[in-house]
């Protein structure tokens, strides 16, 4: 089955400075991969997708990078805001909403 | 806001039990999916329901079951109750086209099995 995982368990940044966040998928069959945010006590929040026949996608503030190749997600966040600490998850989907979760990276950002 | 409730936030219950978990999804989404998520670790995908019959089921017993009425609520069971059950357990709704794939979480039930 599909795996998805991430390189770093804890990203601590400055505020103001850009954020990279990496994760890994097994199963190139994904047609469709998502990065969600997840504050405490909540539950996961969109922040952007990608399908699989792109390369980059930007949104505000946020860039997400699919190298397929090497089987390599990538979210940047710029300039990091307080408000963005949280922990990410990425996330992928190859049989229609059924989404396979990685383990989450939690960004710390100090002010 | 998301428009995905659900109910109750927070149970206990023993070991043995059943519990019922419940969801209400956003206006207009037909499909929902319901998501277990141990602490400190990624959701993982029990099942989801599209238009009231079961569309798809991840590695979870069958003492794990659902199901979706017709305005799209949904309700998650769980029998007999372990202590690996504990989790906060997260319904996911979306609208069901291959238009859009996001998928708006609620806020989730935090289960603890003692």
């Amino acid at each position: 089955g599909e795996s998805v995982g991430l390189h770093l368990p804890t990203l601590s940044v400055q505020e103001g400075d850009n954020s990279i966040i990496n994760c890994a998928y097994s199963n190139s069959a994904s047609d469709y991969f998502i990065w969600y945010k997840q504050e405490s006590g909540k539950g996961p929040q969109f922040i952007i997708d990608i399908r699989s026949n792109m390369d980059k996608r930007q949104g505000q503030r946020v860039t997400v990078l699919l190298n397929k190749t090497v089987k390599h997600l990538s979210l940047q966040i710029a300039a990091t805001q307080p408000g963005d600490s949280a922990v990410y998850f990425c996330a992928g989907d190859n049989a229609g909403n059924m989404l396979t979760f990685g383990g989450g990276t939690r960004l710390m950002v100090k002010p | 806001e998301t428009g995905v409730t659900q109910s109750p936030t927070h149970l206990i219950k023993t070991r043995g039990q059943q519990v019922t978990l419940r969801c209400s999804s956003q206006s207009g989404h037909n499909t929902v999916s319901w998501y277990q998520q141990a602490l400190g670790q990624g959701p993982q995908f029990i099942f989801q329901y599209y238009r009231e019959e079961e569309n798809g089921r991840g590695n979870f017993p069958p003492r794990f079951s659902g199901l979706q009425f017709p305005n799209y609520s949904s309700e998650l069971n769980v029998n007999a109750l372990e202590l690996d059950d504990s989790a906060l357990y997260l319904c996911a709704s979306s609208p069901g086209t291959s238009e859009s794939y996001e998928q708006y979480f609620g806020p989730g039930t935090r289960l603890t099995v003692t």
